[in-house]
């Protein structure tokens, strides 16, 4: 089945950017949405379909996606940024939802 | 506000069955695709099941295939989760997902209720 990439951990200063990377055969071919789960909390959508942000999200996050890596990046990275993060497409050959298997995000 | 708020997790022995609902408010629930997603203690997310409005289809992760039931009543605003055959593995909290725009792009998601197998 398909099988989605991401790093365990990711560390960033606040105020710089962050760049969490989403490995996937062909990801590009895929619609990818982003998930951002803070401690004790349930998942938030944060992206979908690879760039587009639900209202409430700040512009500060966005998406990319190409060849066999899609990118969530979080500019001006804040403490309240550190979560969890999941990316996940739709995989039609199994019909089935595939998610990544995370990366925590710490903010120094 | 879309709401969803799930219920019936309980602590059960491996075999058993369990039977979880989400109640759903603030949108019409009948419009929209739904789904289950878990979690295990300390874990990622797992996709579990989806169900179509119209429940007329339903897909299911290998993991759980022909153990675990996901319907709907839209009457009543609620979606359900039947599951049998339990193993400690299944072990999780279990989340209920609306679908948005996007196929699988989940944009509201319950706080989930606590699944517990063990002897």
């Amino acid at each position: 089945s398909y099988v989605l990439t991401q790093p365990p951990s990711v560390s960033v200063a606040p105020g710089k950017a962050a760049r969490l990377p989403c490995g996937g055969d062909n990801i590009g071919r895929k619609g990818v949405q982003w998930y951002r789960q803070r401690p004790g909390q349930a998942p938030m959508l944060v992206i979908y379909f690879d760039s587009a942000r639900p209202s409430g999200i700040p512009e500060r996050f966005s998406g990319s996606n190409s060849g066999n890596t899609a990118t969530l990046n979080i500019g001006r990275v804040e403490a309240g940024d550190e979560a969890d993060y999941y990316c996940q497409v739709w995989d039609p050959d199994s019909d089935s939802a595939i998610f990544g298997g995370g990366t925590k995000l710490t903010v120094l | 506000e879309v709401q969803l708020v799930e219920s019936g997790g309980v602590v059960v022995q491996p075999g058993g069955s369990l039977r979880l609902s989400c109640a759903a408010s603030g949108f019409i629930f009948a419009d929209y695709q739904m789904h289950w997603v878990r979690q295990a203690p300390g874990k990622g997310l797992e996709w579990v099941a989806l169900i179509t409005w119209d429940a007329q289809t339903t897909h299911y992760a290998e993991a759980v295939k022909g153990r675990f039931t996901i319907s709907r009543d839209n009457n009543n605003n609620s979606l359900h989760l039947q599951m049998n055959s339990l193993r400690t593995e299944d072990t999780a909290l279990y989340y209920c997902a609306k679908e948005g725009t996007q196929l699988s792009m989940l944009d509201s998601w319950g706080q989930g209720t606590l699944v517990t197998v063990t002897s």
